[in-house]
């Protein structure tokens, strides 16, 4: 079955760029997305990139996938201590059945 | 719209005691999804239904029980409470389209002694 990595942990300075980086091994996920967990809260949409894009951009975020390596990053510019979070990728695999996560790195974001 | 809604937030059950965790969603959904968090352990998903009257089993369904009697709710049951699932318990449903993702409920947080 897929599996998601993540490193566990990344701390940036307020103002600096955050890269969160992630791998999976299930090369027919169609879907792949970040989603955003801040404390005691439920998992938030943050960004998705289908699997025939390599970048796709969204104000703050940039998700790059590289797909001969199985790659996925997201990059956050600008970083502020309100995206001090946990962050999970995901891939979805074919017939839209099931997500499946990585362990979630989280972020520290210190003034 | 409400989204996913979930209940209870907190629960804590003793050993061998049982309970539903409640999960709805207002938004038509056919596809809906339990998984548990465990800390540094990522998400896993328990059971997940593909609409009214069908259920499946995930990654981790033993100890757990479902039903599907409605689109709206996708209750969990779990039928003797045991420490290894004290976990934080999250619902969510997916639109025909995947190009949102999942939405999510808040979660249950269980703790089981």
């Amino acid at each position: 079955g897929e599996d998601v990595e993540q490193s566990l942990f990344l701390s940036v300075r307020e103002g600096d760029s955050s890269v969160i980086n992630c791998t999976y091994t299930d090369s027919s996920s169609t879907y792949l997305y970040w989603y955003k967990q801040e404390p005691g809260a439920g998992l938030q949409l943050l960004t998705y990139i289908f699997s025939n894009m390599d970048m796709k951009q969204d104000q703050r975020l940039t998700v790059l996938l590289n797909k001969k390596d199985k790659h996925l990053s997201l990059r956050i510019a600008d970083t502020q201590t309100g995206d001090s979070a946990i962050y999970f990728c995901a891939g979805l695999g074919t017939g839209f059945q099931k997500l499946v996560f990585g362990t979630g790195t989280r972020l520290l974001v210190s003034p | 719209n409400a989204g996913v809604t979930q209940t209870p937030k907190f629960r804590i059950l003793k050993i061998g005691q049982s309970m539903t965790l409640q999960c709805t969603q207002d938004m038509n959904h056919n596809y809906m999804y339990w998984y548990r968090q465990d800390p540094g352990m990522g998400l896993k998903l328990i059971y997940y239904s593909v609409g009214a009257g069908i259920t499946d089993k995930g990654e981790v369904p033993n100890g757990y029980n479902v039903s599907r009697s409605t689109t709206e709710d996708f209750p969990l049951r779990l039928e003797l409470a045991a420490p290894s699932q004290t976990s934080v318990y999250f619902c969510a449903s997916l639109s025909g389209g995947p190009d949102y993702g999942y939405t999510f409920g808040s979660g249950t947080r269980l703790t089981v002694v």
